[in-house]
């Protein structure tokens, strides 16, 4: 089956600081990879994907980077915003199968 | 439009009581799921449907039942609550292979 690691525990960090968010999976097959993230009282939205090995997903400045050899799919924006405070979750999806399982999930905070 | 939604936006019920969670998509999906996040924003998925038949069935209890009346719903039915129920609950859909798309979720509370 397919199942995800997310680093522990919630990040705080400063505005413009880096960001660096964990997230390695096991999957049959070649899966697909997401980010969601998820604003205060809302629900999940995506946040940006990548289907293939070696593939780059961008989107408001986060990146992730499809790393086969390494099965991880880490997120990472160079200069984090208030505005980014919430809780990002990494999925993999294998190819031709339903079960869409997040990992824990990180809560980020950035303060002013 | 809201491409999936879901009624109601929150739910306060007695203990031992039965309540429903309706969701319906307008986006043309064939797969759609329930989802329950805890207060520690954990994720657990619960069920998933495709074209009305279910297809992803974990370990939940039986008072949870889902329904899907056709392609586009998908309501969830809880019988006999109890206060370990209480939890924001997700619906969300999608097409094969494509990524998921979430309603703004159902705060149920428990008392």
């Amino acid at each position: 089956g397919n199942s995800v690691t997310q680093m522990e525990g919630p990040v705080t960090l400063s505005e413009e600081a880096f960001l660096t968010i964990n997230c390695t999976y096991t999957a049959t097959g070649y899966p697909s990879l997401f980010w969601y993230v998820q604003y205060p009282g809302e629900g999940l939205q995506l946040l940006l994907k990548a289907t293939k090995a070696d593939d780059k997903g961008s989107n408001k400045g986060f990146e992730a980077t499809y790393r086969k050899e390494t099965t991880s799919f880490h997120l990472e924006k160079g200069s984090v915003q208030v505005s980014d405070s919430a809780v990002y979750f990494c999925a993999p999806l294998p190819y031709g199968n339903n079960r869409l399982a997040f990992g824990k999930g990180n809560q980020v905070v950035v303060i002013p | 439009d809201t491409a999936v939604s879901q009624t109601p936006k929150y739910l306060v019920t007695q203990m031992g009581n039965d309540k429903s969670i309706k969701c319906e998509q307008n986006l043309g999906h064939d797969t759609m799921y329930w989802y329950k996040q805890d207060s520690k924003k954990f994720l657990k998925i619960m069920f998933s449907y495709n074209n009305k038949e279910l297809i992803i069935n974990e370990t939940v209890p039986n008072r949870f039942s889902p329904k899907s009346p056709d392609k586009a719903h998908l309501n969830l039915h809880i019988n006999s609550l109890e206060l370990g129920d209480s939890a924001v609950y997700f619906c969300a859909s999608r097409n094969r292979n494509t990524e998921a798309f979430f309603g703004q979720g159902t705060r149920l509370t428990v008392v």
